[in-house]
């Protein structure tokens, strides 16, 4: 079975500077989605960012983007200019190629934005 | 709106009863997730389904039981309820037709807030 580990409960960033969250994961599968989601305070959870295993080009959504290291089996999300309303916690999840796979989550990482 | 509605938001109830938990998916989509979330915890899968029919079964303890409609709607019946059934849980869908498979993530609902007292 999959699994997927964020190593760091929490995190603290100022506001307008990068942070990076760490995620690894653990499969025997090649072919797999990765997947970064965030959930405010609101507790909805939010699509951040996707990327897809035979991609090796990173993939990057405005001031977020990721490193995936396939090889390594990790996929690190980073957030540039750091906005307030990024505070939230940070769940990596994995999901295999078949058809109607599940997602499997990380334990989540909550990072704090500051002045 | 996410596309993907779960009633009730909220939901207040005594040990030992029974509640049902309702999802509607994203117009299309055939697959329906369940997952729990306890507190500041991550989401835990529970079951999943596909098109009317069971797909997966997660950590789906044996006092809760879902089951999808012809319309694709879902419920997850919780009973025999327990102070630590108290959770967050979650419906999503996800794009998957009948003719187009993609991989994209899920969409959640805003979730339904169970409270055992």
């Amino acid at each position: 079975a999959q699994t997927v580990t964020q190593s760091q409960p929490e995190m603290s960033v100022q506001e307008a500077e990068t942070v990076t969250l760490s995620c690894t994961y653990d499969t025997s599968e090649s072919d797999y989605y990765l997947f970064w989601y965030k959930q405010p305070p609101s507790r909805q959870m939010i699509l951040v960012i996707r990327q897809e295993a035979y991609k090796q080009q990173n993939a990057t959504e405005n001031r977020f983007s990721v490193n995936f290291q396939k090889a390594a089996k990790s996929f690190s999300l980073k957030i540039s200019d750091s906005q307030l309303g990024d505070a939230a916690m940070y769940f990596c999840a994995y999901r295999s190629s078949g058809t109607a796979s599940k997602l499997t989550f990380g334990t989540g990482t909550r990072l704090q934005v500051t002045l | 709106d996410s596309g993907v509605t779960q009633t009730p938001k909220h939901l207040i109830t005594a040990t030992g009863q029974r509640v049902t938990l309702r999802c509607s998916p994203r117009s299309g989509d055939l697959s329906v997730y369940w997952y729990q979330q306890s507190l500041d915890q991550g989401l835990q899968f529970l079951i999943q389904y596909y098109n009317g029919e069971e797909r997966a079964k997660g950590n789906i303890l044996e006092r809760f039981s879902a089951q999808q409609f012809p319309d694709l709607h879902s419920e997850l019946n919780l009973s025999s309820l327990e102070l630590g059934d108290s959770a967050l849980y979650f419906c999503a869908s996800s794009v998957e037709t009948v003719t187009a498979f993609t991989n994209y993530g899920y969409t959640f609902g805003s979730g339904t807030r169970l409270t055992v007292v």
